[in-house]
């Protein structure tokens, strides 16, 4: 068990350049979270993946954001044509859900600032 | 739906003084809980869960907190704080399988 791992660590990026993240999850573990992060704020729910289904999205999702989970096992978050208001720390998290419990293990997250 | 309110978003102890932290959720359905710790630029780490069973939970470095359904809280504490006990602590909820939903967060700090 390696953890989940996050690429990069660190992004700087112009305003209106596209940026992709990738989270490595637990090996064997079939849900993955993406979160994002503000200061002084917790995690809010982006989506999920179910294996490779993407099952739910939140409103906070715009259609400038989109994620894969193309094999079920590692996946990628994209951000076209990022704004301001993107900075934030982006956290994945991964879980093995047997029966009706379930542990999310976080890596150690994205930061991302937009300038 | 579910929600996390955690009272105080700043708290400071003494070292050696117990440390309490606050958490109160809002769940139509019998909740699983949970408390996450986040250093500095790191990601979360969970301390505890309570899913079912014992309402008094053991964590990891000393913490544990208590299942009060009566109260609807899930307050974290630790007899006696340490130095490395600095961080931001989140209590979560989550209905069974579903998302989680985040507290805001409370930041402890420990004075020598």
């Amino acid at each position: 068990d390696t953890g989940v791992s996050q690429d990069p660590r660190h992004k700087i990026t112009k305003r209106g350049q596209n940026v992709t993240f990738r989270c490595d999850p637990i090996s064997e573990h079939n849900r993955l979270y993406w979160y994002r992060q503000t200061l002084g704020q917790g995690p809010e729910f982006l989506t999920y993946f179910q294996n490779e289904a993407q099952l739910e999205k939140s409103r906070l999702l715009s259609d400038r954001f989109s994620a894969e989970r193309p094999k079920g096992s590692f996946s990628t978050l994209e951000i076209q044509r990022t704004e301001q208001g993107d900075s934030a720390m982006y956290l994945c998290a991964s879980s093995r859900l047997a029966g009706f419990q379930e542990t999310q293990y976080f890596g150690p997250g994205t930061r991302l600032l937009v300038l | 739906a579910q929600s996390v309110t955690q009272l105080g978003s700043h708290v400071s102890v003494s070292e050696g003084a117990l440390v309490l932290l606050r958490c109160n959720y809002s769940s139509s359905v019998p909740p699983y809980l949970f408390w996450y710790v986040q250093y500095p630029n790191q990601g979360l780490q969970l301390l505890l869960k309570y899913t079912t069973g014992a309402t008094l939970v053991k964590g990891i470095n000393g913490f544990e907190a208590e299942f009060k359904k009566s109260e609807t809280s899930f307050h974290l504490t630790k007899p006696s704080a340490h130095m490395s006990d600095a961080a931001e602590y989140f209590c979560a909820v989550s209905d069974p399988g579903n998302q989680f939903y985040f507290g805001t967060g409370t930041s402890l700090t420990v004075i020598p």
